[in-house]
Parts: structure tokens; C-alpha cells; sequence
């Protein structure tokens, strides 16, 4: 049984780009959360989405962040016009049905230059 | 506000030594308490989790102690090695809303041969 699945691991963008970042749950997982970490920080929990529905952007900024979750296809965390300061590993957790575990996939880094 | 405070920051054990870290959270309707491991360029990995119904749970090296009345919990690595040297989590979650993890800030373990 894969794990979840995290594309691209590594991102470089230049400041004002876009960046798209994509995650594959586990087999038979519905529920997706996405987090930021920080170098020598812990994790940040942005945004929860089942599938075509987001159920919890508390932890999403405002502006240039969105997140989707379609029918069809990985979950995808999408960051417009990206600044320094959106320079981070960002990860996606699945669950199965959205109480208790939560597992990882191996991230993606982002720089932004 | 920092919900779940984690201590200490870094660790130096001895191999065979006791590894031992601590976290005390704000918010008493947590309920889930899950313990991540990760290594340098890898996601968090699901280590043990506990909820408030037992005191404590151990699962091979290790152990989680839950003190519900200190709003505290800690994990203890057992017989340490040096394959355990990685980044620590603490985290903790609310049932019935979106499940999401709030981290502690993470605890560097060293274990030494």
C-alpha cells in the first residue's frame, strides 16, 4: 500500500511565480490536511479538504493561498505570486476517515529566489 | 499563543541511555496526542499516540505518559540508539472539529555511541 505521495520534493521559484504543489493521499484515505514548516520550527497546519470540499482554511493566509481537492486527482496547494517568505517544506497528511492518525508524505521544498 | 509547549529543545543521550521529552498543552478538549518522528529531509513518521482514557501506552522502546490533571504528556525512548537521533514532535488534537495537529516546536535528539 503506497503512502502518500508529494510532488515535486523540490520546488524553486522566483519571486511573483506561481507555485503548485501536489499530493496523493494512501489508497482508500478521503481526508487530506496540509501543513508548513519553517526551518527549526514544528508544523503549521493550514487548510483540510475532503474530496470537493474544504472544511478547514483557518491556517491558510488570506491572499495567494488556495487549496483544492477534486473528485478526480491529488489534492493541490497552489500559491500565487510566491514571496521569500513563503520558502518552506510543506507537507500533506491523509486519514482515513479524518479522527486520530494522520500520516505524512515526504514533503515538498519550496525556494523562492 | 503556542498551544503545546515542548521541551527540551535538543538532547545528547548515550546509546542504551533513557531519552525522555515533555509536552504540556493549553487546551483541555485535546484529546488525541500523537508523537512523530522525523529525519532530515523526510516527513514526520507516526510514532505512538495516546488518548486521555489511559495513563500511559507503550509500544516496543516506547512509552507515552499522559498526565490529564497537569495537562501535560512525554515520550520515553527506551535502551536509545544511535538510529533514534532524529527530530521529535509532540502534537495534539481536537475531536469533532478537523482534526487538526497542533505541533510542539520539535526536540532534536542526539543519541552517541
Amino acid at each position: 500500500n503506497a503512502g502518500v505521495m508529494q510532488n515535486p520534493r523540490h520546488l524553486v521559484r522566483r519571486r511573483g511565480q506561481e507555485a503548485r504543489l501536489r499530493c496523493s493521499p494512501m489508497k482508500g484515505h478521503s481526508h487530506v490536511y496540509w501543513y508548513r514548516q519553517l526551518p527549526e520550527e514544528g508544523l503549521k497546519f493550514m487548510v483540510y479538504l475532503q474530496k470537493e470540499n474544504i472544511i478547514d482554511e483557518s491556517g491558510m493566509p488570506k491572499e495567494r493561498f488556495s487549496a483544492e481537492f477534486p473528485k478526480e486527482g491529488p489534492s493541490i496547494l497552489r500559491i500565487q505570486q510566491v514571496v521569500r517568505g513563503d520558502s518552506a517544506a510543506y507537507f500533506c497528511a491523509s486519514s482515513p476517515i479524518g479522527v486520530g492518525e494522520q500520516y505524512f508524505g515526504p514533503g515538498t521544498r519550496l525556494t523562492v529566489t | 499563543q503556542q498551544q503545546v509547549k515542548q521541551s527540551p529543545q535538543s538532547l545528547i543521550v548515550q546509546k542504551g541511555g533513557i531519552s525522555i521529552i515533555n509536552c504540556a498543552y493549553e487546551n483541555t478538549a485535546f484529546d488525541y496526542f500523537p508523537w512523530y518522528q522525523q529525519f532530515p529531509g523526510k516527513g514526520p513518521a507516526l510514532l505512538i499516540a495516546i488518548r486521555p482514557d489511559v495513563s500511559e501506552k507503550k509500544e516496543g522502546r516506547f512509552t507515552i505518559s499522559f498526565n490529564k490533571s497537569a495537562k501535560q504528556f512525554s515520550l520515553h525512548i527506551m535502551d536509545s540508539q544511535p538510529g533514534d537521533s532524529a527530530t521529535y514532535f509532540c502534537a495534539a488534537s481536537e475531536s469533532g472539529g478537523s482534526e487538526k495537529l497542533v505541533f510542539g516546536k520539535g526536540t532534536k535528539l542526539t543519541v552517541n555511541p
